[in-house]
């Protein structure tokens, strides 16, 4: 099955700092990569549906100088966390679709734990 | 604009006993459905989707769901619980307007008792 990684699983950073996670697809191309925060106890919200090659669309309320995007191939798409605070951690979710298949299957990444200290 | 309900945060069941999670959706356009279960720490799962064709659909781990225009719903079910199917279970609507990007409901924990 279509498998993609996402990395680092967990990271610890400091105040002010920024973080950049990302989201491979290995075993397929993914024109489309979605990008979710989840909160404890919480259901996935979508943040941002990161296109190859062009820029990301951000929902509602998410800053985009904030979350930067970068989706530079068809297998790898970035989230930098900018100037992180102890208000963004969280558990961040990428998730690809196969564009040789049914877009509307998503593959999720493990997620990437975020704690701002 | 799409979304899902999902009726009961936790549910409690004891093993081998019938698994029954509540979804309802709201579309304005045919709705793509999915079943996504969650493990501790982990990323999602899918059990099974709903596109077209057949209501009764038919996922992983002997799970099931039915698709019912009628009622809206798109309940997930398995006959016989097992231990291992504890976890966190997400009912999901795809929004063709948002690239299939997908809208989730707020989960149900399901606890399996021995």
């Amino acid at each position: 099955g279509a498998v993609v990684s996402q990395h680092p699983s967990r990271v610890i950073c400091k105040s002010g700092t920024s973080v950049k996670i990302e989201c491979r697809s290995l075993d397929f191309q993914a024109t489309t990569m979605f990008w979710y925060r989840q909160f404890p106890k919480k259901s996935l919200m979508l943040m941002a549906t990161s296109n190859e090659g062009s820029k990301a669309t951000y929902e509602q309320g998410v800053e985009k100088d904030k979350f930067l995007i970068n989706h530079a191939s068809l297998t790898l798409s970035t989230l930098t966390v900018t100037s992180a605070h102890p208000e963004d951690s969280s558990f961040y979710i990428c998730s690809a679709g196969d564009r040789e298949k049914a877009k509307n299957i998503q593959y999720f990444g493990a997620g990437t734990r975020l704690s701002v200290l | 604009a799409q979304s899902v309900t999902q009726l009961g945060s936790h549910v409690s069941v004891s093993e081998g006993a019938l698994v029954l999670l509540r979804c309802n959706y709201s579309s304005s356009v045919p709705p793509y459905l999915f079943w996504y279960v969650q493990y501790p720490n982990q990323g999602l799962q899918l059990l099974l989707k709903y596109t077209t064709g057949a209501t009764l659909v038919k996922g992983i781990n002997g799970f099931e769901a039915e698709f019912k225009k009628s009622e809206t719903s798109f309940h997930l079910t398995k006959p016989s619980a097992h231990m291992s199917d504890a976890a966190e279970y997400f009912c999901a609507v795809s929004d063709p307007n948002s690239g299939y990007a997908l809208n989730f409901g707020k989960g149900t924990s399901l606890l399996v008792t021995p």
